[in-house]
């Protein structure tokens, strides 16, 4: 079936280590996304992706970054830098990167630091 | 710079009541989409309707409606007899065409909590 694999599901990580969070889609979508989301907040935009080999920072970015090399794989990595990094991530794909398709999103992935 | 505004944070019904979550959003743009998504428990987000900037028709889909007002800059969503299985976290979103960046700006959500 067509749609987006986010690994691990849950993962934990000791301070000041980098990890690697996977997002794979087969849905042959231009446009991938992430996101994160705290507890009672909304989803806030890390960075994005309209076509391969191109990405832009969206209103968190920093302490994270990213890679887009193949068009259904959008691996995003959490640094040593980013400072309070225990949240829930979320990978999405759309269509186009034009902003009027729809968001198709991954189950998430829980990254916890010790 | 957009904005949307889920100012409930929690609302809690009993089974077969109607409730309405509201959002209200700011643009400078002239051609947007309005989206609503739902996140149940285990967590994945759902799509359930998108709307142009120049459709303000409502829509009805089952026990659900959406009223787009831009006179009012709002996009409520109601459910209709509500059940258990209505309950999760509900977001609305907007993306802009040309000004904005072209990714989706997410309000904080509102938490329905259907009490059977």
């Amino acid at each position: 079936d067509g749609g987006i694999t986010q690994s691990p599901k849950y993962l934990f990580r000791k301070e000041g280590q980098n990890v690697t969070l996977s997002c794979e889609q087969n849905l042959n979508h231009d446009a991938m996304y992430w996101y994160r989301q705290d507890p009672g907040q909304g989803l806030r935009l890390i960075y994005y992706s309209q076509i391969v080999n191109d990405f832009q920072k969206g209103d968190i970015a920093e302490g994270y970054s990213v890679s887009r090399e193949k068009k259904e794989s959008f691996p995003l990595t959490v640094t040593s830098a980013q400072k309070n990094p225990t949240a829930f991530y979320l990978c999405a794909s759309s269509i186009s990167g034009s902003g009027a398709g729809e968001l198709f999103f991954g189950e998430g992935s829980r990254l916890t630091v010790l | 710079a957009q904005k949307v505004t889920q100012a409930q944070t929690e609302i809690s019904v009993v089974e077969k009541e109607d409730v309405t979550l509201d959002c209200v959003y700011e643009t400078r743009d002239t051609t947007y989409y309005l989206f609503w998504y739902k996140q149940p428990p285990s967590g994945e987000l759902v799509f359930l309707i998108r709307r142009n900037s120049f459709d303000e028709q409502n829509e009805i889909s089952g026990r659900y409606s959406w009223n787009f007002q831009k006179s009012t800059s709002s996009f409520n969503f109601t459910i209709t007899a509500s059940q258990v299985v209505d309950s999760a976290v509900y977001f609305c979103a907007l993306s802009e065409a040309y000004t904005g960046r072209r990714a989706l700006t997410f309000g904080s959500g509102t938490r329905l909590q259907v009490q059977p």
